[in-house]
């Protein structure tokens, strides 16, 4: 079957670069963020979030910034390694409504 | 996948027959999603439910139906199934007391609509 990954843009990154994925929301009064990793074949894996009274939130290996003056979220992966290469996606959340929206997705394409 | 298993994974069908996935889970939670990915859209959300007997249609419920009559079993029902319908379904749960919590997901479905 045709993989969620085609129709995506990528990002190729050499093993031991550092990763950012950028992702534009669509709703200023969204007040949470997530980023979820998905390999090939697999479900979404939760990664980080983020609420809306922060502007920058690390984890392991991870940060996850927050411009809400121009809806725009990133992540950043710190010494890529080949076993980050999957699609990696946003999604916002307005605390009015009890859905996610998620963003289409990059793909990260890790070289040794 | 956070306690959560889908059934089947893989299925073949024919237009026109009905077709029941399953999302079981084994934690209690209170909030369970239906989506379908496809390539180009992303995922987008089929139906949830809040509790038992309780559930809402999301983006693209037309053409399934769901029922859920305890808490651990979340069914998705194509009553007659067609190629539009060939997807990549994933069940989700929401770990939290409230719908707006981080959404945890199930190994997926992947279905085939000849």
């Amino acid at each position: 079957g045709e993989s969620v990954g085609l129709h995506l843009p990528t990002l190729s990154v050499q093993e031991g670069d550092n990763s950012i994925i950028n992702c534009a929301y669509s709703n200023s009064a969204s007040d949470y963020f997530i980023w979820y990793k998905q390999e090939s074949g697999k479900g979404p894996q939760f990664i980080i979030d983020i609420r809306s009274n922060m502007d920058k939130r690390q984890g392991q290996r991870v940060t996850v910034l927050l411009n809400k003056t121009v809806k725009h979220l990133s992540l950043q992966i710190a010494a890529t390694q080949p076993g980050d290469s999957a699609v990696y996606f946003c999604a916002e959340i307005f605390s009015g409504y009890s859905t996610l929206t998620f963003g289409k997705g990059t793909m990260l394409l890790v070289s040794p | 996948d956070a306690g959560i298993t889908q059934s089947p994974r893989h299925k073949v069908t024919e237009t026109g027959t009905p077709v029941t996935l399953r999302c079981h889970q084994t934690e209690n939670h209170r909030y369970m999603y239906w989506y379908r990915q496809d390539p180009g859209h992303g995922l987008r959300l089929i139906h949830y439910s809040y509790g038992v007997k309780d559930t809402d249609k999301g983006e693209v419920s037309d053409g399934y139906s769901v029922s859920r009559s305890k808490t651990e079993d979340f069914l998705l029902t194509l009553e007659s199934a067609t190629s539009s319908q060939t997807s990549v379904y994933f069940c989700a749960i929401t770990r939290g007391t409230a719908s707006t919590d981080t959404q945890y997901f199930g190994p997926g479905t992947r279905l085939t609509v000849l």
